[in-house]
């Protein structure tokens, strides 16, 4: 069974443009998970949705947003880059949400550069 | 607030030897899951181990085993005959059982020497 992808691997964009970010979960997974890593703050809970709802968000700005197709697959956009957004994106799946024996398996991640 | 806390930034261990990586928790909930999350340089997250609160056995898959102390609120993870490939950034990772949210550690950067 394939693991989950990310398109693009690596993004270079300048401030004040806007960016969008592909997840493809693993096949039957219908909860992606968004998370976003830096040196300096470890990994930060972005959103997570299911069933094409977005069922919990973390604490970051409006400039955040994503949203869930039919087929689970997801998108999370920035917009208005800043500096400090230049981070390691990383997207997760798992098969469903609130089940506590659920677990989360990430892809490689999308790295964002703003210059 | 849940938290979780490593406070261990970096560790180094011998080839073949073995090494203990600090987590602790804090919660108020009772019904949890608990997880080490492996992240090689090549940057893809790999589940390590997992460990649902309401049992009492630790859990154990192959060479990683965790020492899981409720009371303590403490899950640290063994990773026995440490081997080149383990190097890498481990994270411990708790999720309540009513939430869809993960909440990461800041992680312990793990190099095994030759």
């Amino acid at each position: 069974k394939a693991g989950v992808t990310q398109t693009p691997r690596y993004l270079i964009k300048t401030r004040g443009q806007q960016v969008t970010l592909s997840c493809s979960p693993i096949s039957g997974h219908r909860s992606v998970s968004w998370y976003q890593q830096t040196p300096g703050q470890g990994l930060q809970f972005l959103f997570e949705y299911f069933s094409e709802t977005q069922r919990n968000k973390g604490n970051f700005p409006g400039r955040f947003s994503g949203r869930q197709f039919s087929n689970s697959r997801s998108e999370m956009n920035v917009s208005t880059l800043e500096l400090g957004d230049s981070a390691l994106y990383l997207c997760a799946s798992s098969l469903r949400p609130g089940d506590g024996a659920d677990t989360q398996y990430f892809g490689p991640g999308t790295r964002l550069t703003v210059l | 607030a849940q938290t979780v806390t490593q406070s261990q930034p970096e560790m180094s261990v011998q080839e073949a030897e073995t090494v203990t990586l600090s987590c602790t928790y804090d919660t108020s909930e009772n019904n949890y899951y608990l997880f080490w999350y492996k992240q090689p340089p090549s940057r893809q997250m790999i589940l390590v181990i997992r460990q649902e609160a309401y049992k009492q056995q630790n859990a154990t898959e192959n060479r990683f085993s965790v020492n899981f102390q409720k009371a303590a609120k403490s899950f640290s993870l063994k990773i026995s005959d440490s081997q080149l490939g383990d190097t890498a950034m481990y994270f411990c990772a708790f999720k309540s059982s009513g939430t869809y949210k993960y909440i990461f550690g800041t992680g312990t950067r793990l190099k095994v020497l030759a």
